[in-house]
């Protein structure tokens, strides 16, 4: 069965402080997706990245960085130099990637990023 | 906008009733996921059509069924409602290209 764990639940910053958001993840399936998506106040799910398994190279969107390691099953993502409109919910997903197979995502149960001034 | 259509926005209904929920995926996507949200469940996966056939189940209660139709719309219905069915309840359709969630539907029981 696929499982997502993200330990932290709940983390405080100020802004311009760098933060890592933990990611564990565990399945049996050798070609997978990891995904993050993050939830703002207003409550919709925005994408941010989706990784296959295959691409372990770490990628790095403007303040937004992530960290792949196959060996120890992570995904780690990190916000550089936070802005109080980082603050939201973050979470980690998981879906199998087979053709003909279902991409249903299971997700970690989110991380509560507050940012403050 | 991205692209994948749910409504209501807001649903408050009492317990005992049955409503529906509708999402239109994103332009070309066969399939549409739903997805329960709530605070003691977190993020969870209902079910999945894909191109009108059911193609993955999750955590779904009998009293919730759901259906995607030809022109790929689906609906949810919740029926016989509790006031632990109160959450926010999310669509999203997917294709090779990315996974895409609609804004919700929150669903209060009263």
């Amino acid at each position: 069965a696929q499982k997502v764990t993200q330990a932290q639940t709940e983390i405080s910053v100020v802004e311009k402080e760098d933060v890592t958001l933990d990611c564990v993840y565990e399945t049996r399936d050798t070609t997978y997706y990891l995904f993050w998506y993050k939830q703002p106040p207003s409550g919709e799910l925005v994408f941010l990245i989706r990784r296959n398994s295959f691409d372990e190279q770490n990628e790095i969107s403007g303040r937004y960085s992530w960290n792949f390691q196959k060996s120890t099953s992570s995904f780690n993502f990190t916000i550089t130099a936070s802005q109080v409109v980082d603050s939201a919910v973050y979470f980690c997903a998981l879906s199998e990637a087979r053709q003909g197979g279902s991409e249903k995502l299971v997700f970690g149960k989110g991380m509560k990023l507050t940012v403050n001034p | 906008d991205s692209g994948v259509t749910q409504t209501p926005k807001h649903l408050i209904t009492a317990t005992g009733q049955r409503v529906t929920l509708r999402c239109s995926p994103r332009s070309g996507d066969l399939s549409v996921y739903w997805y329960q949200q709530s605070l003691d469940q977190g993020l969870q996966f209902l079910i999945q059509y894909y191109n009108g056939e059911e193609r993955a189940k999750g955590n779904i209660l009998e009293r919730f069924s759901a259906q995607q139709f030809p022109d790929l719309h689906s609906e949810l219905n919740l029926s016989s409602l509790e006031l632990g069915d109160s959450a926010l309840y999310f669509c999203a359709s997917s294709s090779n290209y990315g996974y895409t969630f609609g804004s919700g539907t929150r669903l209060t029981v009263v």
